[in-house]
């Protein structure tokens, strides 16, 4: 079967640096997606990876590692808007999108 | 911001009537997405659509039933709504299947 793993839920100081993981098993890849969903709105398209290394847009960077099956989103400079869900989400073989449950970010002042 | 418009935005209606909800886009995108988002599981899709009158099944079809006529509208059917279909509905474009989704705002709807 395919899954996509996240931590459920983070806690994060406002004006410090956390990283959300992701793991995936798929069958097959041809990207991955960073989402962010605020309570009560829609997803909002963030990142995306389909080469290895790091992706780097203003306070955040998105990271890929294809043989380790792993990503992470790196939120920097923290502000109280960031308290959000943040969706990985894989594009398998057969070009379905493939999403995880999401991880909860809370930010504390 | 995509050009994307939900219909109703929120709806209560009784089990066994049947429910229409329709995703509306300006942005003339091929491909169009139903998702329905429950606490818990994440974004599960329903329907999706790569052009008029063409449509394919999703992970959780059952119950449901769509169709594409314009490019700009894509509807979804709940033919006769369960309690179990209470949820956020989503609707979704992208370019292509390998692009980025750019969702719409949500209908919530309540099944009593």
């Amino acid at each position: 079967g395919q899954n996509i793993d996240q931590p459920t839920e983070m806690t994060a100081t406002e004006g410090a640096i956390v990283q959300i993981n992701c793991t995936y098993q798929t069958s097959g890849f041809n990207g991955l997606f960073w989402y962010q969903q605020h309570a009560g709105e829609a997803p909002t398209f963030l990142s995306y990876n389909v080469l290895d290394g790091l992706e780097e847009k203003g306070r955040f960077s998105s990271f890929l590692s294809r043989s380790k099956g792993y990503s992470y989103l790196l939120l920097k400079e923290l502000q109280m808007k960031d308290s959000a869900s943040y969706l990985c989400a894989v594009i398998d073989s057969n070009y379905q999108l493939i999403w995880g449950a999401g991880t909860k970010l809370i930010i504390k002042p | 911001d995509a050009g994307i418009t939900q219909s109703p935005r929120h709806k209560v209606t009784e089990t066994g009537t049947p429910v229409t909800l329709r995703c509306h886009q300006t942005e003339n995108h091929r491909y169009m997405y139903w998702y329905r988002q429950d606490p818990g599981h994440g974004l599960r899709l329903i329907h999706y659509s790569y052009g008029v009158k063409d449509t394919d099944k999703g992970e959780v079809s059952d119950g449901y039933s769509v169709s594409r006529s314009k490019t700009e509208d894509f509807l979804l059917t709940l033919e006769s709504a369960t309690s179990s279909q209470t949820s956020v509905y989503f609707c979704a474009i992208s370019e292509s299947e390998e692009n980025e989704q750019y969702f719409g705002p949500g209908t919530r709807l309540t099944v009593t």
